[in-house]
């Protein structure tokens, strides 16, 4: 299986900060990479695909970068209502993968 | 508007069974590969099972293969999920999941999710 390495697991910024989160692949995914944004006690929901695609209704602060095996997502002019744990996922290959879940709080 | 709601799941008993229902609406079922995903408690998220649109092919995760089984009834726009031989390590949340229209395995509409507790 291709394992998925987060980091930080845990990020503490301010309001108006720009935060990113790193994503590690075990092996190359060719950009076959989503972030999610899970809420707390909500249900995840889909902010990126393809790397850098944007989803429907999600806010232009948020974008995906990466390639290869290294992948990022960047949140600028951080919102309270960003507070949540971000999860990146790999699809290129089967099982589709997880990785372990970055918590952002405000500082 | 896309809604995805789970039924089913509950406090059971190490090795027996229980079937999880998800029914769908707002979109058309058929088009769509759906998948289950479980979050056990505080902990990260884990793909389960996916099916294809037609029913036709399924797939699982080794650590459920010839436990559980992942159906879908198109006329009833409801996806479900068979439990058998359930044991401690499957306790979690499992949502039901819409895969992203041809894109593998990117879910792009969850549900509100299900509790499943294995316990004696």
């Amino acid at each position: 299986d291709i394992q998925m390495t987060q980091s930080p697991a845990s990020l503490s910024a301010s309001l108006g900060e720009t935060v990113t989160i790193e994503c590690l692949a075990s092996e190359d995914i060719y950009s076959n990479l989503a972030w999610y944004q899970q809420k707390p006690g909500k249900s995840p929901q889909l902010l990126i695909y393809y790397a850098n695609s944007l989803n429907d209704g999600v806010p232009s602060r948020f974008s995906g970068s990466g390639s290869g095996t290294q992948y990022s997502l960047k949140i600028n002019s951080l919102q309270s209502e960003d507070v949540s744990i971000y999860f990146c996922q790999q699809n290129y290959d089967s099982p589709p993968t997880f990785g372990g879940g970055t918590k952002l709080e405000l500082k | 508007e896309v809604q995805l709601v789970e039924s089913g799941g509950g406090l059971v008993q190490p090795g027996r069974s229980l079937k999880l229902s998800c029914a769908a609406s707002g979109f058309t079922f058929s088009n769509y590969y759906m998948a289950w995903v479980r979050q056990a408690p505080t902990k990260g998220l884990e793909w389960v099972a996916s099916i294809t649109n037609s029913g036709g092919s399924t797939y699982y995760r080794d650590s459920v293969k010839g436990r559980f089984t992942i159906s879908r009834d198109n006329a009833k726009s409801t996806l479900y999920l068979q439990m058998d031989s359930l044991r401690s390590e499957d306790t979690a949340t499992y949502y039901c999941t819409r895969v992203r229209y041809y894109d593998g395995s990117t879910f792009d509409y969850w549900g509100q999710g299900v509790m499943v507790t294995v316990s004696s």
